[in-house]
């Protein structure tokens, strides 16, 4: 079993609808819990990262965590076509490394 | 600013050859760190530097991979012996420091092909 599950989509949503992105995980160490998006042929672009339990709020992007339930959630709110990406969750324990899921491939037709 | 760079973009070896892949960390960035992310794939951690020391070598897959950053800033990962199972898009990303390592910058990748 992977320490960090995603649902590798593809997820199609039309344009301006809330996107909700999720994760479980199953390290109990984590702390850390960080969303990034992938472009194709591209880097992982930092979105946002989050410590323990609770919200964390970025323009249209909201992070979520639950530590009680181990899930870990990214809502886009008005999402846009330029929102087409592949999104990774990450965590991070005691150690510097982060363990990434799979990524759930999103698209965000006009 | 710059961002985080890597070269070359693109590598195809043929099976047993080794290759060298470059990593130029955002300037004044003490951390720095490798993932190999296999196509469809979350990237998977292979080693970390802080400054000139490796301190965390756990995920390098076998032997034949080998990091260095011998100054502290550029890094290099060679790989010997190429095989088909190396095929994977190589990422190096950086920290400021050790206290910041939950955010990672991560420069486009090397894309290795081994036929």
């Amino acid at each position: 079993q992977k320490e960090v599950e995603q649902d590798p989509g593809p997820l199609s949503v039309p344009e301006g609808a809330i996107v909700s992105l999720n994760c479980t995980y199953s390290n109990s160490a984590f702390q850390y819990f960080m969303w990034y998006r992938q472009y194709s042929r591209k880097g992982p672009e930092l979105l946002m990262y989050t410590y323990s339990s609770g919200n964390k709020e970025d323009g249209r992007f909201t992070a979520q965590v639950d530590k009680s339930s181990k899930y870990i959630s990214l809502f886009i709110r008005d999402s846009q076509p330029s929102d087409s990406a592949t999104y990774l969750c990450a965590g991070r324990g005691n150690t510097d490394k982060l363990i990434f899921g799979t990524g759930t491939r999103l698209q965000v037709f006009p | 600013g710059a961002g985080v760079s890597q070269s070359p973009r693109y590598k195809v070896a043929k099976r047993g050859q080794d290759v060298a892949l470059r990593c130029d960390p955002i300037s004044g960035h003490v951390s720095l760190f490798w993932y190999q992310q296999a196509l469809g794939q979350g990237p998977e951690f292979l080693t970390y530097f802080q400054n000139e020391a490796q301190l965390d070598k756990s995920g390098l897959p076998s032997d034949r991979f080998f990091a260095e950053r011998p100054e502290g800033s550029v890094s290099t990962l060679k790989i010997q012996r190429t095989q088909q199972e190396d095929s994977a898009v190589y990422l190096c990303a950086s920290s400021l420091s050790a206290p910041t390592n939950n955010e990672q910058y991560f420069g486009p990748g090397t894309r290795l092909t081994v036929t």
